[in-house]
């Protein structure tokens, strides 16, 4: 089924740990980016990427890392988790970024709680 | 600053019509898009719109006037299945995505 992977789906981490949250996609699509979503707020964006070899900054980066290695998988890295990056996080792609071929295809989302 | 604003809540019966607005200000505008939420669930894409005017697709329509930066998704025939939160994100001049809170849409028997 043609999609985006998200693993895991739901994590508890204690506070200063180092996690890694998955996503591959199969759509072939250029562009990736990371969401966090939290209650009264909009997704806002973490780190994208253009194209395989490629990251950029969004509006939210601070403590976290992507790479982009191969078109298929857009890992995000905490480093050193905080309490406020509790939160869900929703791995997307697009065909590109211009406009009209933004659609974005979203993966399941992956719950974490640090304490 | 760029600033979506949606309502946070809205009740509606079973069988209605309702309207979700959204206004924007924005540096710069290259298209509104309005995606579907149910709890617990992945956003999914319902609609773009990049000129003004109206667009219809089946139950749902989405209306855009670039010169009063606001944009309404209208849902006819309200079905249970449309209890959800309904996502207004606008593409600026960066190629970024801002979105808006959303609204959380109650359908009622």
């Amino acid at each position: 089924i043609a999609g985006i992977t998200q693993a895991p789906t739901s994590q508890i981490l204690a506070a200063g740990r180092r996690m890694t949250l998955r996503c591959t996609q199969d759509m072939r699509h250029n562009a990736m980016y990371w969401y966090r979503q939290d209650l009264g707020l909009g997704l806002r964006l973490i780190h994208y990427s253009n194209t395989a070899g490629t990251t950029g900054k969004g509006e939210v980066p601070d403590g976290y890392s992507v790479s982009r290695a191969n078109t298929d998988d857009f890992p995000l890295t905490l480093a050193s988790a905080v309490p406020s990056q509790t939160s869900v996080y929703f791995c997307a792609s697009s065909a590109s970024l211009t406009p009209g071929a933004n659609v974005l295809t979203f993966g399941a989302g992956s719950r974490l709680t640090v304490l | 600053g760029q600033n979506i604003d949606q309502p946070t809540e809205m009740t509606a019966t079973e069988g209605a019509i309702v309207q979700i607005n959204c206004t924007y200000q924005t540096s710069g505008f290259n298209g509104l898009f309005w995606y579907q939420q149910h709890a617990g669930e992945a956003p999914t894409f319902l609609s773009y719109n990049v000129l003004d005017g109206l667009e219809e697709k089946g139950r749902f329509s989405s209306f855009l006037s670039r010169s009063k930066g606001y944009s309404y998704l209208l849902l006819k025939e309200l079905q249970m299945k449309d209890s959800a939160s309904y996502l207004c994100a606008v593409h600026d001049s960066n190629y970024q995505l801002i979105w808006g809170a959303g609204t959380k849409l109650i359908i009622k028997p």
